[in-house]
């Protein structure tokens, strides 16, 4: 059981490059969630999912797509990074009826 | 949507001594109230929740209180311990089913061995 995962752990962009950050969880989570960290602001939500095929906009949805094709993962995608992106992204998984969230151990992201 | 301030942003205490973190609310219809607690270089990890039809909830040396009424929550840590060195976030639910968190801005606490 690895709860929930992050793909990649690290990775430098420079500005305009795409790539796709890639959460995965086998604990059978309904909702999935996509947060930014940046210092001194906690985590602001980009967007999340209630369900296999559904995706929604969160707190800070620009420059950033979503898909979630398969109820297990969830990804997020960056088409034209930018240096605004620099930032730690976690993500998390919930299960229907209960609150907690369960966080992936996160991914920096460097957008040079 | 919601909107959580959290107070004080550093916080530094002798071990063995109290913490308190408060935080406020916007959305009245929110009805969840999670602590999320985070080591350097870690994922943020559920420590304590409460919901908004109870008034204090206690988990050994963690307790949260809610005033409805007022809008605010608070986190107290007792008999503090290095180990409680961290940042803690507080959160607010909010959207159609609750099923959104508004996260606080975070509190660097240090205990002071």
């Amino acid at each position: 059981n690895a709860g929930v995962t992050q793909t990649p752990k690290f990775r430098v962009l420079k500005t305009g490059q795409s790539m796709t950050l890639l959460c995965a969880q086998d604990m059978n989570h309904e909702y999935m969630y996509w947060y930014r960290q940046d210092p001194g602001m906690g985590l602001r939500l980009i967007h999340y999912s209630v369900g296999e095929g559904t995706t929604a906009k969160g707190e800070v949805p620009d420059g950033y797509n979503v898909s979630r094709l398969k109820k297990q993962n969830f990804l997020l995608g960056l088409e034209s990074a930018a240096p605004s992106q620099t930032s730690v992204y976690f993500c998390a998984g919930r299960s229907g009826g209960h609150n907690e969230q369960f966080f992936g151990p996160g991914t920096r992201l460097t957008v040079l | 949507g919601e909107n959580v301030e959290q107070h004080p942003s550093t916080l530094s205490v002798q071990e063995g001594d109290s913490a308190v973190i408060k935080c406020t609310y916007s959305d009245s219809a929110s009805n969840y109230f999670p602590w999320y607690k985070q080591e350097l270089g870690k994922r943020p990890q559920l420590i304590i929740d409460i919901r908004s039809n109870v008034g204090e909830k206690k988990d050994q040396r963690i307790a949260v209180t809610l005033n409805k009424t007022a809008k605010h929550f608070s986190l107290h840590i007792t008999e503090t311990q290095p180990e409680d060195s961290a940042v803690y976030f507080c959160a607010a639910s909010f959207g159609f089913g609750n099923e959104k968190l508004t996260f606080g801005t975070g509190t660097r606490l240090t205990i002071i061995p």
